[in-house]
């Protein structure tokens, strides 16, 4: 059982379309990462949230505490926006496993975007 | 400009061998990170260091040690231990000081066995 789960694990789209991409986790947080790996394997931190709503651009995330869920969303796609996209929890309090306090990330949602 | 180093951007890894993968930040960060990246997987934690001498094994340290001599530099080395060492290989930072500051990524090291 993954405790980030992420959907779709795979999006097309067309150029101009509007995304979204989806992250649900199953125990209290206390911020949640989006995170873009590019082909290369470089990856860069877009957003870190706790609550509410960030927006940078055409990307806006947005995150319901109470339902533990959170949503990347990229407005009028272009194909530089293809990349994989990550979800990232850090567990709220005490011991997960022997990683105390770090990262628990999803498996990614691989966006391509055509012309 | 600051950032993250990680070298070589490809390694190869002969039956046996040990191998050293090289992190180095000039972001003045005290902790860093070393995750493995698998196809199909999320990244798994496999050491991390928060202050320079000490650090802490992750979800999957075995097979795998590391040194954190100075602040700048977070050398990971693969050992022959490790029987499945084929990964995509990501080094980290972040300052401390509160539990939310993001997280800068190197490039990666792409390890494969020959």
């Amino acid at each position: 059982k993954n405790e980030v789960e992420q959907s779709p694990q795979n999006l097309t789209a067309q150029e101009g379309e509007f995304i979204t991409i989806n992250c649900s986790y199953s125990v209290g947080i206390s911020a949640l990462h989006w995170l873009q790996q590019h082909p290369g394997g470089g990856i860069v931190s877009l957003f870190m949230l706790s609550s509410g709503k960030k927006k940078h651009g055409r990307l806006i995330a947005t995150i319901n505490i109470q339902e533990k869920h959170s949503s990347l969303h990229i407005t009028a796609s272009h194909p530089r926006d293809s990349a994989v996209y990550i979800c990232a929890v850090r567990y709220r309090g005490g011991n997960y496993g022997g990683s105390q306090g770090n990262l628990i990330f999803g498996k990614g949602t691989k966006l391509s975007v055509k012309p | 400009d600051g950032g993250i180093t990680q070298s070589p951007k490809y390694l190869f890894r002969k039956e046996g061998q040990n191998v050293t993968l090289s992190c180095e930040q000039n972001l003045n960060h005290d902790a860093m990170y070393w995750y493995r990246q698998d196809p199909g997987q999320g990244l798994r934690l496999i050491y991390y260091s928060q202050i320079v001498n000490d650090f802490q094994k992750g979800d999957i340290a075995e097979g795998y040690s590391v040194s954190r001599e100075k602040k700048e530099s977070f050398p990971l080395t693969v050992t022959s231990a490790q029987k499945n060492p084929t990964a995509f290989y990501l080094c980290a930072s972040r300052r401390t000081g509160t539990t939310n500051e993001k997280l800068f990524f190197g490039s990666g090291t792409q390890l494969s066995v020959l």
